[in-house]
């Protein structure tokens, strides 16, 4: 099955830096990948995803960027602000008709004053 | 329009009882998740249910993990008897269709501690 790693586990950057958090997945045939924000105590919500056939998506302060030859792709949030702290979940699926996301492990992200 | 509701939002028993968790979800949403997700990890799908119809359910301990979800709206996950490992976050999540487009909507979640 897909296995999808996600590094850092723990960033910290200063207010309105920038921040980059990257994943790596294993089945070469995901071709949809959802980046998921859970702030402390609350549910995941989708924030950005990219299909297999773009190679970088924005959304006015972030972006993913993704690279089919390596099997990883990244979330780039530009301008960080105190409410940009939260867990960040990266995921992967097969797509068609197969909906099952595979979550990579987390990364906390505190963004400081 | 309403989010996806469980309840009971906290719960804690000893090791060898039995509970279980009820999930609504958003209104027209044929394609249901259970989700489990241990503290410092994502969340790891159990099962998947298309309308009453199960289409993924791999990665449910079947020993001790039942989950069901008649007339294909609410559904309920129980575990029958709990296990200290069991503790975790049970999400909920439910989408209009099993298409990769279609954008999964979580619940608040159950947060189970097994003592």
């Amino acid at each position: 099955g897909e296995n999808v790693e996600q590094h850092p586990s723990t960033l910290s950057v200063q207010e309105g830096d920038s921040a980059v958090i990257k994943c790596t997945y294993s089945d070469s045939a995901s071709n949809y990948f959802p980046w998921y924000k859970q702030e402390l105590g609350k549910r995941p919500q989708l924030i950005i995803d990219i299909r297999s056939n773009v190679g970088e998506k924005k959304d006015q302060r972030i972006a993913v960027t993704l690279n089919k030859t390596a099997k990883h792709f990244s979330l780039h949030i530009t301008e960080t602000q105190p409410e940009d702290s939260a867990v960040y979940f990266c995921a992967a699926t097969l797509g068609g008709t197969a909906s099952k996301l595979t979550f990579g492990t987390g990364t906390r992200l505190q963004v400081t004053l | 329009e309403a989010g996806v509701a469980q309840s009971p939002r906290y719960k804690i028993i000893e090791k060898r009882q039995s509970v279980a968790f009820w999930c609504n979800p958003i209104s027209g949403h044929a394609t249901l998740y259970w989700y489990q997700q241990i503290l410092g990890q994502g969340p790891k799908l159990l099962i998947q249910f298309q309308n009453n119809g199960v289409v993924d359910d791999s990665q449910l301990p079947k020993d001790r993990f039942s989950a069901e979800r008649l007339k294909g709206v609410d559904s309920t996950l129980k575990i029958q008897p709990a296990k200290l490992e069991d503790s975790a976050v049970y999400l909920c999540a439910s989408s209009l269709g099993d298409r990769w487009y279609n954008e999964q909507f979580f619940g608040p979640g159950t947060r189970l501690t097994v003592l």
